[in-house]
C-alpha cells in the first residue's frame, strides 16, 4: 500500500525559512515523479513544484520560483522543499503526491500546515 | 497553462439523485491528462478519474468521466451521503475552483 507521510510544518514569520519533508513507501519511490501541491485554509488546490525520478528535472510555479527548492533523496525514499523568503501567501496545507504519467496525482499525503505569520 | 473552470460552485442534492459536474477549460487539453479528485472535509484529494473516463483503483462504478477537447464532465449517479465533498478537475499544473456537491 502506497503511503505518503509530510512533516516539518508549523509557524514561522514573514521572511523566514522552513523544510518540508514526505517520507514514500509501498511502492518504487525512484521510479515516480513526484509533486508537492498546496492548499491555502478553505481555497482551492495548486501545484507547486514537482520532481523527476531522478532529480534531474524540477519545475516550480512562478510565485515560488527562486524562494522554494524541491529535492529528493532515492536512497531515502524522501522528497523535501525548502521554502526561503516565506510569506503570509504562502500559508497552506502542503501535500506530497506521487504522480502517474501525464502528470496525475495517484496518492496523496494527508499534510502538513505551514502558517506564515508575525 | 490552460485555465480550468468548474461548474456549478455548489449543488445541493437528495441521496439517490443524479448530478453531472462541468469543467471547462480555457483551450483544448489532452483527455489523456485530465482527471478529476475528491476531496473530503479534513482530508486529503483522493483520484477519482483519470485520463477523462477511466476510474481510479477502488472507485465505485457511480462516478464516471467523460469529454473531449476543452468540455468534461464528471457524473455522480445514485449519489450516496458519503459523496458529499469538494469536486476539483485537474490537468497538469492547473485545478479547476472546485464544486461543492452537497447531500440533503
Amino acid at each position: 500500500e502506497v503511503h505518503l507521510v509530510e512533516s516539518g510544518g508549523g509557524l514561522v514569520q514573514p521572511g523566514g525559512s522552513l523544510r518540508l519533508s514526505c517520507e514514500a513507501s509501498g511502492f518504487s519511490f525512484s521510479t515516480s515523479w513526484m509533486t508537492w501541491v498546496r492548499q491555502p485554509p478553505g481555497k482551492g488546490l495548486e501545484s507547486v513544484a514537482n520532481i523527476k525520478e531522478d532529480g534531474s528535472e524540477k519545475y516550480y510555479v512562478g510565485s515560488v520560483e527562486g524562494r522554494f527548492t524541491i529535492s529528493r533523496d532515492n536512497a531515502k525514499n524522501s522528497m523535501y522543499l525548502q521554502m526561503n523568503g516565506l510569506r503570509g501567501e504562502d500559508t497552506a496545507i502542503y501535500y506530497c503526491a506521487k504522480n502517474r504519467p501525464g502528470g496525475i496525482y495517484e496518492n496523496w499525503g494527508q499534510g502538513t500546515l505551514v502558517t506564515v505569520s508575525s | 497553462e490552460p485555465v480550468l473552470t468548474q461548474s456549478p460552485g455548489t449543488v445541493s442534492l437528495a441521496p439517490g439523485e443524479r448530478t453531472a459536474l462541468s469543467c471547462r477549460a480555457s483551450q483544448s487539453v489532452s483527455s489523456s491528462y485530465l482527471s478529476w479528485y475528491q476531496q473530503k472535509p479534513g482530508q486529503a484529494p483522493r483520484l477519482l478519474i483519470y485520463g477523462a473516463s477511466t476510474r481510479a483503483t477502488g472507485i465505485p462504478d457511480r462516478f464516471s468521466g467523460s469529454g473531449s477537447g476543452t468540455d468534461f464532465t464528471l457524473t455522480i449517479s445514485r449519489l450516496e451521503p458519503e459523496d458529499s465533498a469538494v469536486y476539483y478537475c485537474q490537468q497538469h499544473w492547473s485545478f479547476g475552483q472546485g464544486t461543492k456537491v452537497e447531500i440533503k
